[in-house]
């Protein structure tokens, strides 16, 4: 079964300042990778997708992410967070066997003013 | 459009006691899904129904059952509630499994004392 990692488990940045978001997954054929957040209260939703073709992605709310295959990994970024960012990032590979997403463990993000 | 509804959204049960949390979508989705989030494990699949009349277990099925009532419901039943079983339980559903792109519920609060 597909496993991902997630290395940074809270991070605190300033607004302005730069994010990136580190994860890897196990599965080293055809993978589907993903990206959600959980904002305060709220229920998760889809950040962004990547499925195959032009590895760079771009999501909602100016995130980006870039599936590098030879590292197994596809980390977020964001080039200038705000305060509104504030959120738990999940990161999450399809799992082609059950057809279900399998989570990574998150990364609480803390955006100060 | 309500999306993902589950109910109820808190409930606290004493050791040994029975429940069953409820979930429907209107979309239309053949797949639903319960997860359960907690802290530092992220999002881990309980059970899951690819399309109606059909469900199987995911990462973490002990102690738990579900039933797809219909295409639009799909319950999580806990027989002998145990305080291990005290979680955030994510009820969520996508058109088809292998899209990956799940709509969720906002969560079930369950405490187990």
């Amino acid at each position: 079964a597909q496993s991902v990692s997630q290395h940074n488990h809270h991070v605190i940045l300033s607004e302005a300042a730069s994010l990136e978001l580190g994860c890897n997954y196990s599965y080293g054929g055809t993978v589907n990778l993903f990206w959600y957040v959980q904002y305060p209260g709220q229920h998760l939703q889809l950040l962004l997708k990547y499925f195959s073709g032009d590895p760079l992605v771009k999501g909602i709310k100016g995130f980006e992410a870039e599936f590098i295959k030879s590292k197994f990994s596809f980390n977020l970024r964001k080039p200038s967070v705000q305060w509104s960012d504030t959120a738990e990032y999940f990161c999450a590979v399809m799992d082609t066997g059950r057809r279900a997403l399998t989570f990574g463990s998150g990364t609480r993000l803390q955006v100060q003013p | 459009n309500a999306g993902v509804t589950q109910t109820p959204k808190f409930q606290v049960l004493k050791t040994g006691q029975s429940m069953t949390l409820q979930c429907a979508q209107d979309m239309n989705h053949n797949s639903m899904y319960w997860y359960r989030q907690d802290p530092g494990m992220g999002l881990r699949l309980i059970y899951y129904s690819a399309s109606e009349g059909t469900t199987d277990k995911g990462e973490v099925p002990n102690g738990y059952n579900v039933s797809r009532l219909n295409k639009r419901e799909f319950s999580l039943r806990l027989e002998s509630a145990a305080p291990s079983q005290t979680s955030v339980y994510f009820c969520a559903s996508s058109m088809t499994g292998s899209t990956g792109e799940l709509f969720f519920g906002e969560g079930s609060r369950l405490t187990v004392l």
